[in-house]
């Protein structure tokens, strides 16, 4: 079955750091992927999402693509703010259907 | 774009007991899911709730444990019945809009603990 894989946290990064989470996936098709985000206290929001290989999403200073080579779909950000403390999902779904299937979530705490 | 909410946002309740969780959207929306979300885990797809027809469970998941209920386009509820300690989670609702496969908007959550 469908399945994704991505780094354990928590990871704790200085303002104005790099950030990049891992991510793979394993799938039968050709899943769409996403990035979503859960900010302390409220639920699951979409960051980015990308439908086909070498596609690139962005939102917000993230970016992630598409690596149909490597069943990647890292998140990446060049320069991290305090707000951006949160836990990131990784998550695909098979073409065609609305179930989601999700990573574990990774935990990322910016300090000042 | 969906606006979610959920009640209640948390609550304690007794071993053996119920709780009915209710999630109300914005707008109306054919496809609703339910989640658990275990301490340190990921995100678990429960069932999902279509308006009007029967909710289709995951693996693991019965409608025993777990009935739900779509009576309209706008809003579901969720029953934990005969709540365990293992049953402590938080709970949320999610929807899809038809055209964007796999994009879903989240409710806040319910953050059950059953004692």
């Amino acid at each position: 079955g469908d399945s994704v894989t991505q780094m354990e946290g928590p990871v704790t990064l200085s303002e104005e750091a790099c950030l990049t989470i891992n991510c793979t996936y394993t799938a039968t098709g050709y899943p769409s992927l996403f990035w979503y985000v859960q900010y302390p206290g409220e639920g699951l929001q979409l960051l980015l999402k990308a439908t086909k290989a070498d596609d690139k999403g962005s939102n917000k200073g993230f970016e992630a693509t598409y690596r149909k080579e490597t069943t990647s779909f890292h998140l990446e950000k060049g320069s991290v703010q305090v707000s951006d403390s949160a836990v990131y999902f990784c998550a695909l779904s098979d073409q065609g259907y609305q179930k989601v299937t999700f990573g574990i979530g990774t935990k990322l705490q910016v300090i000042p | 774009s969906a606006v979610i909410s959920q009640k209640p946002s948390r609550d304690i309740c007794q071993r053996g007991t119920s709780l009915t969780i209710q999630c109300q959207v914005d707008s109306q929306v054919t496809m609703m899911f339910w989640y658990r979300q275990q301490p340190g885990q990921s995100l678990t797809l429960i069932a999902t709730a279509n308006q009007g027809s029967e909710a289709t469970y995951e693996s693991g998941f019965v409608i025993d444990k777990f009935p739900i209920s779509r009576p309209n386009l706008t809003f579901s509820t969720l029953t934990v019945s005969n709540m365990s300690p293992e049953d402590s989670s938080i709970y949320l609702c999610s929807v899809a809009l038809s055209r964007s496969p796999g994009e879903q908007y989240f409710g806040p959550g319910t953050r059950l603990t059953v004692t």
